[in-house]
């Protein structure tokens, strides 16, 4: 099983700064490298796919980058509704595909 | 609009039976791997297993297999989440998604189910 170690834990960021949010695998997952943001009671949405594809209505200042076992998720200009869970996902090997441990994006 | 609908919170006894449903709508139902999720309260998120929504092809992640079951009602476009008896470590979120982007990319998911198993 490929383990997603994210880090940092919690990230303590102001309003409009910039976070930048790592995930590593254990082994190479090619590209195959999804994000997801969750809120409290509400389900996972994808931001990120294919490493760095913006899924379908997620904004601009949300970018991913990477490959083969690092990869990073910057917000550019954090904005109120950004403070949530992040969580990367890889989908290169199954069974089965692994989450990061995510990390809480959090305000300063 | 594509949707997963998925049916109402469940509390349960150890030992009891359960099966929680995913009801899809807005896409070709019979084209789609449908995947199972668990969340545990306050924990990540983790794959239970995939079924091909066209011919029930079933993929068990290996820490689910043998604990729950997969089904699939194509005629009221509906899935299934199965438990014969539940344990108290089966207290969790569970979530239903599709990849509709893209393969393997799950971008739709339903609202969750969460299962309260206590005696």
């Amino acid at each position: 099983e490929i383990v997603m170690t994210q880090s940092p834990a919690t990230l303590s960021v102001s309003p409009g700064e910039r976070a930048t949010l790592s995930c590593r695998a254990s082994q190479s997952v090619s590209s195959n490298l999804a994000w997801y943001q969750q809120k409290p009671g509400q389900a996972p949405r994808l931001l990120i796919y294919r490493a760095s594809t913006r899924a379908t209505g997620i904004p601009a200042r949300f970018s991913g980058s990477g490959s083969g076992t690092e990869f990073t998720l910057t917000i550019s200009s954090l904005q109120s509704e950004d403070f949530a869970i992040y969580y990367c996902q890889q989908y290169n090997n199954w069974p089965p595909w692994t989450f990061g441990q995510g990390t809480k994006v959090e305000i300063k | 609009e594509v949707q997963l609908v998925q049916s109402g919170a469940e509390v349960k006894k150890p030992g009891e039976s359960l099966k929680i449903s995913c009801k899809g709508s807005g896409f070709s139902f019979s084209s789609y791997w449908l995947g199972w999720l668990r969340q545990v309260p306050g924990k990540g998120l983790e794959w239970m297993g995939l079924i091909f929504l066209g011919d029930s092809d079933t993929r068990y992640s290996p820490s689910f297999q043998g604990q729950v079951s997969f089904s699939v009602d194509k005629s009221i476009r509906t899935a299934y989440l199965q438990w014969s008896s539940l344990k108290a470590s089966d207290t969790a979120m569970y979530f239903c998604a599709i990849p509709i982007t893209a393969p393997d990319v799950f971008d739709i998911w339903g609202h969750g189910t969460m299962v309260t198993v206590s005696s």
